[in-house]
């Protein structure tokens, strides 16, 4: 009965890199939201995704970062050429039905540091 | 003005204090509430959820929302050492037709033996 599992827990990346944070819903768990906390800052929405369907990307940075989730397989958030405000937990969070008022339950996320 | 405004602390309290969290929000809009609670280096965890005014209680935990007011609150009573945590309100319109939340920053409490 696993929750939502993120790896990996750690990433670190240089300046100019790849980072791929990958999440696996809770099982019977459709639907998956990614969100960052900054250092200071609260949890922002980034998006939420069904599978093989983008939703709400309205909290992604317009250039580098993407998102997906395949038929098959865990959702993964793409930051292409990381930089040092990249640095940050990113969490991933999955719901079964994708309804106004469901319950959200989040992995233990990835600590993304950019050097 | 921010969307949720949550005092970030920390709150130090000694074992066995009645502990008192609050959050205020600008968006009429906002239905459901929410209080997650996240150890450090962990992902949050639902602790209460409600979408009324009023009160909600579960064991030692008390939510109240005045949506008259804009003001939500989580008590915790006779509060123990694992409750030190970071205590994060959050909410959420029905306008979306999904559920992103809206977070505060969080408050931090101490729970001293």
């Amino acid at each position: 009965n696993a929750g939502v599992m993120q790896n990996p827990r750690h990433l670190v990346r240089r300046r100019g890199q790849e980072a791929r944070l990958r999440c696996s819903p809770m099982k019977g768990h459709s639907h998956v939201y990614w969100y960052r906390q900054l250092p200071e800052e609260g949890l922002k929405f980034m998006v939420y995704l069904q599978k093989e369907n983008i939703i709400d990307e309205s909290g992604m940075p317009k250039e580098r970062f993407s998102a997906e989730f395949p038929k098959e397989g865990p959702s993964i958030l793409r930051i292409q050429q990381v930089v040092r405000g990249d640095s940050a937990a990113y969490f991933c969070a999955s719901s079964p039905g994708g309804i106004t008022n469901e319950k959200l339950f989040f992995g233990s996320g990835t600590q993304l540091s950019v050097l | 003005q921010k969307e949720v405004e949550q005092d970030p602390g920390p709150l130090s309290v000694p074992e066995g204090a009645i502990v008192s969290l609050n959050c205020t929000y600008s968006n009429s809009a906002f239905q459901y509430f929410m209080w997650y609670r996240q150890y450090s280096r962990k992902g949050p965890e639902l602790l209460m959820y409600t979408y009324s005014s009023g009160n909600k209680e579960d064991g030692r935990f008390t939510a109240q929302v005045d949506k008259s007011s804009k003001y939500i609150s989580l008590f915790i009573r006779d509060s123990q050492p694992s409750d030190s945590a970071t205590y994060l309100c959050a909410m959420s319109s029905m306008n979306s037709g999904y559920s992103t939340l809206t977070f505060g920053k969080g408050t931090m409490l101490l729970v001293s033996p």
